[in-house]
């Protein structure tokens, strides 16, 4: 496609619920990465996807965070038992495995 | 460790050229990136240079990297009203691609 999309553009769910978050990357990016920006913690790396390789979890806050990439293109971050504290903006972006990263316009996440 | 630090504001007048700046800790940062955020938006790439080059210019955007103190700075000419936006540093790592954000800076663009 023509940019990064991501659905939903904004989900608001009770304390406790599951939410699946989803990320279409830009066509023939091999990497894939998601980020969570939030007032208290600025922007933060949560995982990172490059091709047929292992990922790179290291980011995730805690085993509540989950994400998966099928077929090497579409991906999505769930999170479980979501926490008040989990309310964010979810930002995914894709590259070519190369310098530049290309941003989707992020789901906003407010969890009651 | 990695910390990316930012002026958390600037303020300037339409026409002016506007300077914000941004240190890292990182010395084996490869990339270093400005990305500009408007609000309700995501993160748009507006330029970005290798850890080799000192500068870098593209139109009204002139990108200035001193590697032995570890600052970056992004000045924006003539800036227009439209410019307002928070603006974000990063840098990447060689092999491990993840970015490492700075705070951000808001710029407000006045007429």
């Amino acid at each position: 496609g023509a940019g990064v999309s991501q659905s939903p553009s904004n989900k608001v769910t009770e304390k406790g619920k599951d939410v699946e978050l989803r990320c279409d990357p830009i066509s023939g990016h091999t990497a894939l990465y998601w980020y969570r920006q939030s007032l208290g913690q600025g922007l933060e790396f949560l995982i990172y996807f490059q091709g047929n390789s292992a990922p790179d979890k290291s980011g995730l806050p805690s085993d509540r965070f989950s994400a998966e990439r099928t077929g090497g293109s579409v991906s999505t971050l769930t999170i479980q038992r979501t926490q008040q504290e989990d309310s964010a903006v979810y930002l995914c972006a894709s590259s070519k495995g190369g310098e530049t990263q290309y941003f989707g316009p992020g789901t906003r996440l407010l969890v009651l | 460790g990695e910390d990316v630090e930012q002026s958390l504001f600037l303020s300037v007048r339409e026409g002016d050229s506007s300077v914000i700046n941004c240190t890292y800790t990182d010395s084996s940062s490869t990339y270093l990136y400005w990305y500009k955020q408007e609000p309700g938006a995501g993160l748009q790439l507006l330029t970005y240079i290798f850890s080799n080059m000192d500068m870098k210019q593209d139109q009204r955007l002139t990108v200035l990297l001193n590697k032995k103190d570890k600052h970056l700075s992004l000045r924006i000419a003539d800036t227009q009203t439209g410019d307002s936006a928070i603006y974000f540093c990063a840098e990447s790592q060689k092999g491990f691609q993840k970015l490492v954000f700075g705070t951000g800076t808001r710029l407000l663009v006045s007429p």
